[in-house]
C-alpha cells in the first residue's frame, strides 16, 4: 500500500512568508507525528495527533508554529512568518496506534532565505 | 541535552565484516529502542526495535543489543553489504500516551565492496 506522503518535497520563501506543509499518512493510521531536522542535528519532535484526543504540541519551537489534522487524517503544518533558523528538513510520520512502529514520509526541504 | 547519544558520526567497514553501530542513552525512563535506516534524500525507514525488557533482538542480518546498566546499545549488521551504506539513527521512547522519538544523531556507515 502506500506510505507516508508529503508536499511540497522542496519549499523556498522569504523571511516573513508563511508556509504549509502537508502529510497524508498510511490509511487507517491513527497516530500522526511532525519532527523537523535542522542542519548537523538529530530529529526533534515537535507534534502529535491521536485520533480525536488534544493534539500533544509540547515541541513546537514557537507560537509561529500551528498544526491541524483534518478528519482524522491529513495533517498540516503552519509556518507563520518564517525565519531563516525554520530552515531544515520537516519529517512526518504515522502508525497505526502510538504503540506501533512510526513509518516515515520523505520530508519537506524547507529554505528559508 | 542529548538523551540520545551516538557518539560516532561516521564508520567506515568492508563488505562482508562486520558493522557495529553504538549508541548511549541517559534517561531510564526510556522502555523501547529502535534504530532507524536513512538514504539521502528520503525519510527514515525503520530497521529494528528492542524492548527494555529483553536484551537481544534479531531480525536477519540486524541484531539489536541492549545493556540496560550500561545504559547502551549496540546494532550488529553481519554480513555488510554496500547497500546498507546509510545513516543510522538510534531512537528512544518513554511510556506514555504519545510515543514521541527521543533521537541521535546518527552515524554515517560505508561499506565499501
Amino acid at each position: 500500500g502506500a506510505g507516508v506522503s508529503q508536499s511540497p518535497s522542496n519549499k523556498v520563501t522569504e523571511k516573513g512568508k508563511d508556509v504549509e506543509l502537508r502529510c497524508d499518512p498510511i490509511s487507517g493510521h491513527t497516530a500522526l507525528y511532525w519532527y523537523r531536522q535542522s542542519l548537523g542535528q538529530g530529529l526533534e519532535f515537535l507534534i502529535y495527533f491521536q485520533g480525536n484526543s488534544a493534539p500533544d504540541k509540547s515541541g513546537l519551537p514557537s507560537d509561529r508554529f500551528s498544526a491541524e489534522r483534518t478528519g482524522g487524517s491529513v495533517s498540516t503544518l503552519t509556518i507563520q512568518r518564517t525565519q531563516q533558523e525554520d530552515s531544515a528538513v520537516y519529517l512526518c510520520a504515522s502508525s497505526l496506534d502510538y504503540q506501533e512502529t512510526q513509518y516515515f514520509g520523505p520530508g519537506t526541504r524547507l529554505l528559508v532565505l | 541535552d542529548q538523551q540520545v547519544k551516538q557518539n560516532s558520526p561516521s564508520l567506515s567497514v568492508q563488505e562482508g565484516r562486520i558493522s557495529i553501530l553504538n549508541c548511549d542513552y541517559t534517561n531510564s525512563m526510556f522502555d523501547y529502542f529502535l534504530w532507524y535506516k536513512k538514504y539521502p534524500a528520503e525519510g527514515p525507514t525503520f530497521l529494528i526495535s528492542i524492548s527494555s525488557i529483553k536484551d537481544k533482538n534479531e531480525d536477519g542480518r540486524f541484531t539489536v543489543f541492549l545493556n540496560k546498566s550500561a545504559k547502551h546499545l549496540s546494532l550488529h549488521i553481519v554480513p555488510s553489504q554496500p547497500g546498507d551504506s546509510a545513516v543510522y539513527f538510534c531512537a528512544a521512547s518513554v511510556p506514555g500516551n504519545n510515543r514521541k522519538l527521543i533521537w541521535g544523531l546518527g552515524t554515517s556507515l560505508a561499506v565499501n565492496p
